[in-house]
């Protein structure tokens, strides 16, 4: 399996909702991470987990809370969202992460929409 | 920390004729500079990327440069298609963390 997936494909969520996005990869790869994409514009990166343990947050609002429950599980939990928290979002992942310059791979992305 | 910018920001160019965008950055630790191309509604696609210790790599029409002391790495493509029609991003990478540039929206017109 050389692909990262993501799910849902496309989500709409009130700004009182409780979601979570889902990220998973099988290619053995130790290194996982959340960007968040607008319109137009380039991914923006949100956190970065190697070897399980988070190693960057972007001073992200704790609005979006990140979890990895294990080496090939990426979670993103939002709660209490804003309309201009609409955007796609990506996971991607890469062989060893931060030690290491290595190549990142995309997954298809979560259209979220905050109503 | 690092900053990207790319040029141009738009690129249009007939079929069979070469393309060229340009990127800098900031950050002389940068170390590694990866290209992804990005059709509309898709995931961001690796087309090539370049280590801090290479000046060229070459793949089929694609090709980067790096210039390390003038802090600029370019993409070139060769006998554009119309199926290259993308935006393209380059980033430069510090520790694993990549920084974008703003995009380049190409179009080949058949």
């Amino acid at each position: 399996d050389t692909e990262v997936t993501q799910t849902p494909k496309h989500l709409v969520m009130g700004m009182t909702n409780k979601k979570s996005l889902k990220c998973e990869q099988h290619m053995g790869h130790r290194a996982m991470y959340w960007y968040k994409q607008k319109a137009k514009k380039p991914p923006e990166l949100m956190f970065v987990y190697s070897y399980e343990k988070l190693s960057i947050n972007e001073s992200v609002p704790s609005r979006f809370s990140p979890e990895c429950p294990n080496s090939s599980l990426l979670n993103l939990h939002l709660h209490a969202l804003q309309p201009e928290d609409s955007a796609l979002y990506l996971c991607a992942s890469s062989q060893e992460g931060s030690s290491v310059p290595d190549t990142q791979y995309f997954g298809p992305g979560t259209r979220l929409t905050v109503l | 920390g690092e900053n990207v910018e790319q040029h141009p920001s738009t690129l249009s160019v007939q079929e069979g004729d070469s393309a060229v965008i340009k990127c800098t950055y900031s950050d002389s630790a940068s170390n590694y500079f990866p290209w992804y191309k990005q059709e509309l509604g898709k995931r961001p696609q690796l087309i090539i990327d370049i280590r801090s210790n290479v000046g060229e790599k070459k793949d089929q029409r694609i090709a980067v440069t790096l210039n390390k002391t003038a802090k600029h790495f370019s993409l070139h493509i060769t006998e554009t298609q119309p199926e290259d029609s993308a935006v393209y991003f380059c980033a430069a990478s510090i520790h694993g963390k990549l920084t974008f540039g703003q995009g380049t929206i190409l179009t080949v017109h058949p």
